[in-house]
């Protein structure tokens, strides 16, 4: 079974880091990409970033571009997103998410999502 | 990036009738198109990708059609569980983006 538990969300000041981390098990975890997704409350779906099997290849929304960085460490089937520089408008359940092929593409398993608030 | 545009934003439908989902793309997306559904408090769940393939263990009374900048999602006979939130995402150009939502609510 495909289980994917995000860890690191909080209370956090704006200006301020974050880091958060996604434990992966129950498949082969460098055979695929990951990604990361968020909601904002009251929100829709947005897209923050996606990472290769290999981290070979990366992308970033045009929101987060420049503040987030992802990562992967298949040795210990781990996806982290390190969050600087956070805004009010960065506020949402972020989720990990399972691509569906080793590339970039859709998201077949979701986690439960980490809540992170970005507040003074 | 490519705006996906989703109608309508509320669709109510009684439970059993059949349920036409639309999704807009403002640039050619090829098939590289998927349907999720989202439920308060729930995970989202994958329904369809490559704009008409089911996703594993999805009801055959979900559909998707369409290729380059249209598509469909459809559901043939509404359960109680499908009364949801679907989103459409097109992952044929980075960034990866998402429509806004069309809420299916109990008529």
């Amino acid at each position: 079974e495909v289980q994917l538990v995000e860890s690191g969300g909080g209370l956090v000041q704006p200006g301020r880091s974050l880091r958060l981390s996604c434990a992966a098990s129950g498949f082969t975890f460098d055979d695929y990409a990951m990604h990361w997704v968020r909601q904002a409350p009251g929100k829709g779906l947005e897209w923050v970033s996606g990472i290769t099997w290999n981290s070979a290849t990366i992308g970033y929304a045009d929101s987060v571009k420049g503040r987030f960085t992802i990562s992967r460490d298949n040795t210990k089937n781990s996806l982290y997103l390190q969050m600087n520089s956070l805004r009010a408008e960065d506020t949402a359940l972020y989720y990990c998410a399972k691509d569906g092929t080793a590339v970039l593409d859709y998201h077949d398993y979701w986690g439960q999502g980490t809540l992170v608030t970005v507040s003074s | 990036e490519i705006v996906m545009t989703q109608s309508p934003a509320t669709l109510s439908v009684s439970p059993g009738e059949r349920a036409t989902l639309s999704c807009r793309a403002s640039q050619i997306v090829n098939t590289n198109l998927a349907w999720y559904r989202l439920k308060p408090g729930q995970v989202p769940r994958l329904l369809i990708y490559g704009a008409s393939s089911r996703a594993t263990g999805i009801p055959a009374r979900f559909s998707g059609s369409g290729s380059g900048t249209e598509f469909t999602l459809t559901i043939s006979s509404l359960q109680s569980e499908d009364f949801a939130v679907y989103y459409c995402q097109q992952y044929n150009n980075w960034p990866l983006t998402f429509g806004g939502g069309t809420k299916v609510e109990i008529k």
